[in-house]
């Protein structure tokens, strides 16, 4: 069975620091990798999406992945209390289907 | 936020009601979800709509019924529920282009309890 796996925290950090978000994934076959944050009652919305291997930068966001590894992270540099959400990590498979982690909780204490 | 809608927002019902969700998307996509996601598991695909095929989860419960008329709308039909079918319900479009990077765009979802 295909598995995406993510520390689910809490994890904390203080305001203005680096955020680490790490995710593993079990089908040497996915191609693409997607972090989504999900507010409290909230959906998820796309933070970003990477393909190749090595590191893609947003702002204060940087997806790096090694499909060697099977891994994916997320920085977040310069972290705000509203970087506060959950953020989930997926990869894509076979038949347009995505597979979902169960999400890693992230406090920016203020 | 008004790319992908869903309705309605919230939804109660007995475990004897027929119910609905309605799923809407204003993107011009040609793929379309539903996704259940219950507290401390990851979303759970349930059905994909894509260029007018459709793709289903085997372990979805034959209570819950798609209907996908058209590119741009998605019903999920509700019948004979069990409480442990209470859980918040996404809708997710997105534009199939037969490469990688597919990004899946949600709507805000339905939170439906089942008594």
């Amino acid at each position: 069975q295909k598995e995406v796996e993510q520390n689910s925290g809490p994890l904390s950090v203080p305001e203005g620091a680096i955020a680490s978000l790490n995710c593993t994934y079990s089908d040497r076959g996915s191609q693409s990798f997607f972090w989504y944050r999900q507010y409290s009652g909230k959906s998820p919305e796309l933070i970003m999406s990477i393909y190749s291997n090595g590191d893609k930068e947003d702002g204060r966001f940087t997806a790096q992945l090694n499909k060697a590894s099977q891994y994916v992270s997320l920085l977040i540099r310069d972290s705000q209390p509203s970087d506060s959400a959950t953020y989930l990590c997926a990869a894509d498979g076979s038949a347009r289907q995505l597979t979902f982690g169960s999400g890693t909780q992230l406090t920016v204490l203020p | 936020e008004t790319g992908v809608t869903q309705t309605p927002r919230h939804l109660v019902m007995g475990m004897t009601n027929k119910k609905s969700l309605k799923c809407e998307q204003h993107l011009g996509h040609n793929a379309m979800y539903w996704y259940k996601q219950s507290a401390k598991k990851p979303l759970e695909l349930m059905f994909v709509y894509s260029l007018e095929e459709r793709v289903e989860n085997n372990s979805v419960p034959s209570r819950f019924s798609p209907e996908c008329p058209n590119s741009s709308h998605l019903f999920l039909h509700l019948h004979t529920l069990q409480p442990e079918d209470s859980a918040l319900y996404l809708c997710a479009s997105s534009q199939v282009n037969g490469g990688a990077g597919e990004t899946q765009y949600f709507g805000p979802g339905t939170r439906l309890l089942v008594l």
